[in-house]
Protein backbone atom coordinates (compact mmCIF):
# COMPACT_ATOMS: atom_id res chain seq x y z
CA UNK A 1 0.00 0.00 0.00
CA UNK A 2 1.14 3.11 -0.66
CA UNK A 3 1.90 6.30 1.53
CA UNK A 4 -0.72 8.64 0.12
CA UNK A 5 -3.41 7.41 -2.23
CA UNK A 6 -4.72 9.72 -5.04
CA UNK A 7 -7.45 8.73 -7.42
CA UNK A 8 -6.07 9.44 -10.54
CA UNK A 9 -9.09 10.04 -12.67
CA UNK A 10 -9.39 10.94 -15.43
CA UNK A 11 -12.31 13.68 -14.19
CA UNK A 12 -14.41 15.81 -16.28
CA UNK A 13 -17.22 18.62 -15.06
CA UNK A 14 -18.30 21.69 -17.06
CA UNK A 15 -17.33 25.23 -16.60
CA UNK A 16 -18.33 26.68 -13.56
CA UNK A 17 -18.78 23.62 -11.49
CA UNK A 18 -16.96 22.87 -7.84
CA UNK A 19 -14.44 20.37 -8.26
CA UNK A 20 -13.70 18.30 -4.80
CA UNK A 21 -10.21 16.62 -5.55
CA UNK A 22 -8.95 14.33 -2.14
CA UNK A 23 -6.07 12.35 -0.68
CA UNK A 24 -6.09 9.61 1.78
CA UNK A 25 -2.88 8.71 3.87
CA UNK A 26 -1.10 6.18 6.09
CA UNK A 27 1.41 8.08 7.89
CA UNK A 28 0.40 9.75 10.81
CA UNK A 29 3.58 11.25 10.95
CA UNK A 30 2.27 13.70 8.50
CA UNK A 31 2.13 17.34 9.20
CA UNK A 32 2.36 19.62 6.66
CA UNK A 33 -0.04 18.77 2.81
CA UNK A 34 0.49 20.94 0.08
CA UNK A 35 -1.70 20.89 -3.35
CA UNK A 36 0.43 20.96 -6.30
CA UNK A 37 -0.61 22.06 -10.01
CA UNK A 38 1.06 20.39 -13.01
CA UNK A 39 0.30 21.19 -16.88
CA UNK A 40 1.00 18.66 -19.03
CA UNK A 41 4.90 18.31 -19.61
CA UNK A 42 5.45 21.17 -17.12
CA UNK A 43 6.89 21.39 -13.28
CA UNK A 44 4.34 21.15 -10.49
CA UNK A 45 3.50 24.76 -9.12
CA UNK A 46 2.78 25.06 -5.26
CA UNK A 47 -1.13 25.75 -5.53
CA UNK A 48 -1.95 25.52 -1.53
CA UNK A 49 -0.43 24.91 1.81
CA UNK A 50 -1.80 23.84 4.86
CA UNK A 51 -0.07 22.96 8.67
CA UNK A 52 -1.96 20.18 10.58
CA UNK A 53 -6.14 20.17 10.44
CA UNK A 54 -8.47 22.58 9.57
CA UNK A 55 -9.20 25.07 6.47
CA UNK A 56 -7.46 27.47 4.07
CA UNK A 57 -9.26 29.63 1.08
CA UNK A 58 -7.22 30.96 -1.66
CA UNK A 59 -9.49 32.82 -4.10
CA UNK A 60 -11.34 29.72 -6.06
CA UNK A 61 -8.80 27.44 -3.63
CA UNK A 62 -9.72 25.73 -0.48
CA UNK A 63 -7.76 23.38 0.97
CA UNK A 64 -9.21 21.21 4.05
CA UNK A 65 -7.19 18.89 6.04
CA UNK A 66 -8.97 16.11 8.61
CA UNK A 67 -5.74 14.12 10.56
CA UNK A 68 -7.94 12.46 12.47
CA UNK A 69 -9.34 10.38 8.77
CA UNK A 70 -6.20 10.86 7.48
CA UNK A 71 -8.11 12.88 4.77
CA UNK A 72 -7.00 15.79 2.81
CA UNK A 73 -9.29 17.36 -0.26
CA UNK A 74 -9.05 20.52 -2.47
CA UNK A 75 -11.73 22.31 -3.75
CA UNK A 76 -12.16 24.50 -6.80
CA UNK A 77 -15.24 26.89 -7.18
CA UNK A 78 -16.03 28.12 -10.58
CA UNK A 79 -13.84 26.14 -12.54
CA UNK A 80 -12.40 27.43 -14.93
CA UNK A 81 -10.80 25.65 -18.51
CA UNK A 82 -7.77 26.45 -17.82
CA UNK A 83 -7.57 24.37 -14.74
CA UNK A 84 -7.65 22.06 -16.86
CA UNK A 85 -3.97 20.24 -15.61
CA UNK A 86 -2.88 17.35 -13.09
CA UNK A 87 -3.73 18.00 -9.63
CA UNK A 88 -1.15 16.49 -6.89
CA UNK A 89 -1.31 15.87 -3.43
CA UNK A 90 2.03 15.98 -1.12
CA UNK A 91 2.52 15.77 2.54
CA UNK A 92 5.76 16.02 4.82
CA UNK A 93 6.72 15.15 8.63
CA UNK A 94 8.60 17.64 10.30
CA UNK A 95 12.48 17.09 10.72
CA UNK A 96 12.04 15.65 7.64
CA UNK A 97 13.82 17.71 5.45
CA UNK A 98 11.03 19.11 3.18
CA UNK A 99 11.02 16.08 1.91
CA UNK A 100 7.59 15.49 -0.17
CA UNK A 101 5.94 12.66 -0.44
CA UNK A 102 3.46 12.62 -3.45
CA UNK A 103 0.24 10.90 -4.21
CA UNK A 104 -0.09 9.92 -8.13
CA UNK A 105 -1.94 12.92 -9.03
CA UNK A 106 -5.48 13.93 -10.37
CA UNK A 107 -6.04 14.35 -13.62
CA UNK A 108 -8.56 17.28 -14.40
CA UNK A 109 -10.32 18.66 -17.46
CA UNK A 110 -12.83 21.51 -17.15
CA UNK A 111 -14.34 21.54 -20.88
CA UNK A 112 -16.72 24.76 -22.10
CA UNK B 1 16.83 35.08 -10.68
CA UNK B 2 12.74 34.32 -11.52
CA UNK B 3 12.52 30.11 -10.43
CA UNK B 4 14.14 27.05 -10.73
CA UNK B 5 15.80 26.05 -14.25
CA UNK B 6 16.88 22.80 -15.73
CA UNK B 7 19.10 21.90 -18.60
CA UNK B 8 18.67 20.55 -20.83
CA UNK B 9 14.86 20.09 -21.18
CA UNK B 10 15.16 17.12 -23.49
CA UNK B 11 17.67 14.63 -23.45
CA UNK B 12 17.23 11.62 -25.99
CA UNK B 13 20.20 8.88 -25.65
CA UNK B 14 20.87 5.26 -26.46
CA UNK B 15 21.05 2.60 -23.80
CA UNK B 16 23.96 2.51 -22.08
CA UNK B 17 25.28 5.87 -22.92
CA UNK B 18 25.98 8.43 -19.56
CA UNK B 19 24.07 11.43 -19.55
CA UNK B 20 24.27 14.67 -16.65
CA UNK B 21 22.02 17.01 -16.38
CA UNK B 22 21.91 20.60 -14.77
CA UNK B 23 19.48 22.51 -12.03
CA UNK B 24 19.92 25.96 -10.81
CA UNK B 25 17.79 26.40 -7.79
CA UNK B 26 16.21 29.74 -6.46
CA UNK B 27 19.76 31.99 -5.39
CA UNK B 28 18.37 32.55 -1.71
CA UNK B 29 17.72 28.86 -1.10
CA UNK B 30 20.23 26.42 0.56
CA UNK B 31 18.24 23.54 -0.01
CA UNK B 32 18.10 21.28 -3.33
CA UNK B 33 15.93 18.36 -4.09
CA UNK B 34 15.76 16.06 -7.08
CA UNK B 35 12.68 14.23 -8.17
CA UNK B 36 12.08 11.41 -10.35
CA UNK B 37 8.39 11.29 -12.72
CA UNK B 38 7.15 8.47 -15.02
CA UNK B 39 4.22 9.14 -16.72
CA UNK B 40 0.68 8.70 -14.84
CA UNK B 41 2.79 8.84 -11.29
CA UNK B 42 3.35 11.38 -8.83
CA UNK B 43 6.93 12.89 -8.38
CA UNK B 44 8.89 10.45 -6.38
CA UNK B 45 11.90 11.28 -3.72
CA UNK B 46 15.32 10.68 -4.77
CA UNK B 47 18.11 12.76 -2.56
CA UNK B 48 18.43 16.09 -1.50
CA UNK B 49 21.56 18.61 -0.22
CA UNK B 50 21.65 21.15 2.12
CA UNK B 51 24.34 23.86 0.87
CA UNK B 52 26.65 21.38 -0.45
CA UNK B 53 25.99 18.36 1.78
CA UNK B 54 24.09 15.39 0.31
CA UNK B 55 21.45 14.27 3.68
CA UNK B 56 19.58 12.27 2.02
CA UNK B 57 19.33 9.39 -0.53
CA UNK B 58 16.26 7.55 -1.98
CA UNK B 59 16.44 3.63 -1.99
CA UNK B 60 15.39 4.77 -6.08
CA UNK B 61 19.01 6.06 -6.63
CA UNK B 62 21.01 2.92 -7.56
CA UNK B 63 24.83 3.15 -7.93
CA UNK B 64 25.03 4.41 -11.12
CA UNK B 65 23.02 7.42 -9.98
CA UNK B 66 25.03 10.35 -8.53
CA UNK B 67 24.67 13.63 -7.54
CA UNK B 68 26.50 16.71 -6.48
CA UNK B 69 26.54 20.58 -5.69
CA UNK B 70 29.99 21.36 -5.35
CA UNK B 71 29.63 25.07 -4.33
CA UNK B 72 26.67 24.71 -2.81
CA UNK B 73 24.74 26.45 -5.84
CA UNK B 74 24.01 24.53 -8.92
CA UNK B 75 23.45 20.78 -9.16
CA UNK B 76 24.61 18.20 -11.34
CA UNK B 77 22.37 14.61 -11.35
CA UNK B 78 24.95 11.77 -13.62
CA UNK B 79 22.97 8.52 -14.72
CA UNK B 80 25.65 6.07 -15.86
CA UNK B 81 24.94 3.17 -18.53
CA UNK B 82 21.84 4.54 -19.03
CA UNK B 83 18.85 1.65 -19.15
CA UNK B 84 15.16 2.13 -20.74
CA UNK B 85 13.35 2.07 -17.48
CA UNK B 86 15.43 5.14 -16.65
CA UNK B 87 13.32 6.88 -18.67
CA UNK B 88 11.13 9.76 -16.99
CA UNK B 89 11.30 13.12 -16.08
CA UNK B 90 13.61 14.37 -13.96
CA UNK B 91 12.58 17.56 -11.34
CA UNK B 92 14.56 19.68 -9.35
CA UNK B 93 13.32 21.93 -6.46
CA UNK B 94 14.51 24.48 -3.88
CA UNK B 95 13.29 25.43 -0.90
CA UNK B 96 15.44 28.24 2.14
CA UNK B 97 15.69 25.75 5.07
CA UNK B 98 12.36 27.16 7.02
CA UNK B 99 9.08 26.87 5.85
CA UNK B 100 7.43 23.67 3.86
CA UNK B 101 6.68 22.96 0.14
CA UNK B 102 9.43 23.00 -3.11
CA UNK B 103 9.61 25.16 -6.17
CA UNK B 104 10.16 22.84 -8.93
CA UNK B 105 11.55 23.81 -12.33
CA UNK B 106 10.41 22.74 -15.17
CA UNK B 107 12.01 19.23 -15.53
CA UNK B 108 14.50 17.78 -18.00
CA UNK B 109 12.64 14.39 -19.84
CA UNK B 110 15.10 11.77 -20.45
CA UNK B 111 13.92 9.13 -23.10
CA UNK B 112 16.53 6.04 -23.47
CA UNK B 113 16.37 4.47 -26.63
Amino acid sequence: QKEVEQDPGPLSVPEGAIVSLNCTYSNSAFQYFMWYRQYSRKGPELLMYTYSSGNKEDGRFTAQVDKSSKYISLFIRDSQPSDSATYLCAMSEPGGGNKLTFGTGTQLKVEL
Amino acid sequence: DTGVSQDPRHKITKRGQNVTFRCDPISEHNRLYWYRQTLGQGPEFLTYFQNEAQLEKSRLLSDRFSAERPKGSFSTLEIQRTEQGDSAMYLCASSPTQGQGLDFGPGTRLTVT
